[in-house]
């Protein structure tokens, strides 16, 4: 089964920008990359979405380079609230199934 | 516009005892999910539906689990019997178009399951 990879996890200070970067070798050619942020107790909650390129919201960016074998979501200016599990979703290459990664547990500090 | 619905929200029980969980997906949404959470992981597909029919359902452990969406808008997942290592948070989620291109998935709070 296709993996997708991302630092186990990250720190950070308020105001700063932060970078989390995914891996997915086997992405399929018609899918899609999607980063999540899921708080305790909470299920995942949608944060972005591109195909290639860069994708921009009023809360993140999304860089995709041609190759789409990774992605890396940023989170400009960071708050307390933004301490999260970040996990990014794409299309497993064969199946289409949907694969959550290891997931990024940043933790942003005063 | 209403979210994911599931209940109970926690549950404990003992080994080789049975549990069922409920999922009432956002109005309108064709496709369902239920992934299994463990504590320290990323969520993990168990099953998908588009609307009343299976889609994938590979890494169910059909042994002990099952899951049904009569109607195809509720949906229900049962354990029996459970084992210590069913304990997970099982997640309920639901996406309008269902196709794997977009990944937009609305996830509910989830159901805590304590096997002791």
């Amino acid at each position: 089964l296709a993996k997708t990879t991302q630092p186990i996890s990250m720190d950070s200070y308020e105001g700063q920008e932060v970078n989390i970067t995914c891996s997915h070798n086997n992405i399929a050619t018609n899918d899609y990359i999607t980063w999540y942020q899921q708080f305790p107790s909470q299920g995942p909650r949608f944060i972005i979405q591109g195909y290639k390129t860069k994708v921009t919201n009023e809360v993140a960016s999304l860089f995709i380079p041609a190759d789409r074998k990774s992605s890396t979501l940023s989170l400009p200016r960071v708050s307390l609230s933004d301490t999260a599990v970040y996990y990014c979703l794409v299309g497993e290459g064969n199946t289409d199934k949907l694969i959550f990664g290891t997931g990024t547990r940043l933790q942003v500090f005063p | 516009e209403a979210g994911v619905a599931q209940s109970p929200r926690y549950k404990i029980i003992e080994k080789r005892q049975s549990v069922a969980f409920w999922c009432n997906p956002i109005s309108g949404h064709a496709t369902l999910y239920w992934y299994q959470q463990i504590l320290g992981q990323g969520p993990k597909l168990l099953i998908q539906f588009q609307n009343n029919g299976v889609v994938d359902d590979s890494q169910l452990p059909k042994d002990r689990f099952s899951a049904e969406r009569l109607k195809g808008v509720d949906s229900t997942l049962k354990i029996q019997p459970a084992k210590l290592e069913d304990s997970a948070v099982y997640l309920c989620a639901s996406s309008f178009l269902g196709v794997a291109d977009t990944g937009e998935l609305f996830f509910g709070e989830g159901s805590r399951l304590t096997v002791l």
